[in-house]
């Protein structure tokens, strides 16, 4: 299993564009999410979903939006890429409850900085 | 949003010392309280998930331990070791909605030679 994977690693973009950053994972997971982490913050989340077809947002979803037709794929879509969007966004997923606590845990993908100028 | 505390945020410590931090959580609607470790340029890796209070979970050197009803959680390493330098997270998942984790700032630890 890749696990979660994430594209781009890096991105600059320019005040005003738009982009797509890409999730994908290969467990069968139910949930998925959206985070970022800005320094001294820890993770703030963005949007998650529940399975294909339902999304909602999190802590700090302004700007920002997703969709999920799919199991193993969840984008988060800038549309108006502002300073502020400047963090690294990290997706993550996790099984169906149900099991022991452990299955409970959040798999991470390696992450995306971005950068907007 | 729920208010999830770690301290310290930073510490380092000597090569074979051993070390504890500390996670406050609100200690209503409890559901779970994990633990992550995250490694500089790497994603977080899951420790621990705790759910019951009292529990004690140990993977190697490091164990973590859990008081739901004051709402506290400590991470301790023993005898740290270089490759324990990394940043440690944890989240506390509510009942009401225990597949959204609030997630601390972290605590960073470095392990000096």
């Amino acid at each position: 299993n890749a696990g979660v994977t994430q594209t781009p690693k890096f991105r600059i973009l320019k005040i005003g564009q738009s982009m797509t950053l890409q999730c994908t994972q290969d467990m069968n997971h139910n949930y998925m999410y959206w985070y970022r982490q800005d320094p001294g913050m820890g993770l703030k989340l963005i949007y998650y979903s529940v399975g294909a077809g339902i999304t909602d947002k999190g802590e700090v979803p302004n700007g920002y939006n997703v969709s999920r037709s799919t199991t193993e794929d969840f984008p988060l879509r800038l549309e108006l890429a502002a300073p502020s969007q400047t963090s690294v966004y990290f997706c993550a997923s996790r099984r169906l409850a149900g099991g022991p606590s452990s299955y409970n845990e959040q798999f991470f993908g390696p992450g995306t900085r971005l950068t907007v100028l | 949003i729920l208010n999830v505390e770690q301290s310290p945020q930073s510490l380092h410590v000597q090569e074979g010392d051993s070390t504890n931090f500390t996670c406050s959580f609100p200690s209503s609607n409890f559901y779970a309280l994990h633990w992550y470790r995250w490694e500089t340029a790497k994603s977080p890796e899951a420790l621990f998930v705790m759910t019951l209070n009292g529990d004690e979970k140990k993977k190697g050197r490091i164990s973590a331990t859990l008081n739901t009803k004051e709402g506290y959680s400590y991470l301790y390493i023993k005898g740290s070791q270089p490759e324990d330098s990394a940043t440690y997270l944890c989240a506390f998942a509510p009942s009401s909605n225990d597949y959204k984790l609030s997630f601390g700032a972290g605590t960073t630890v470095t392990v000096r030679a």
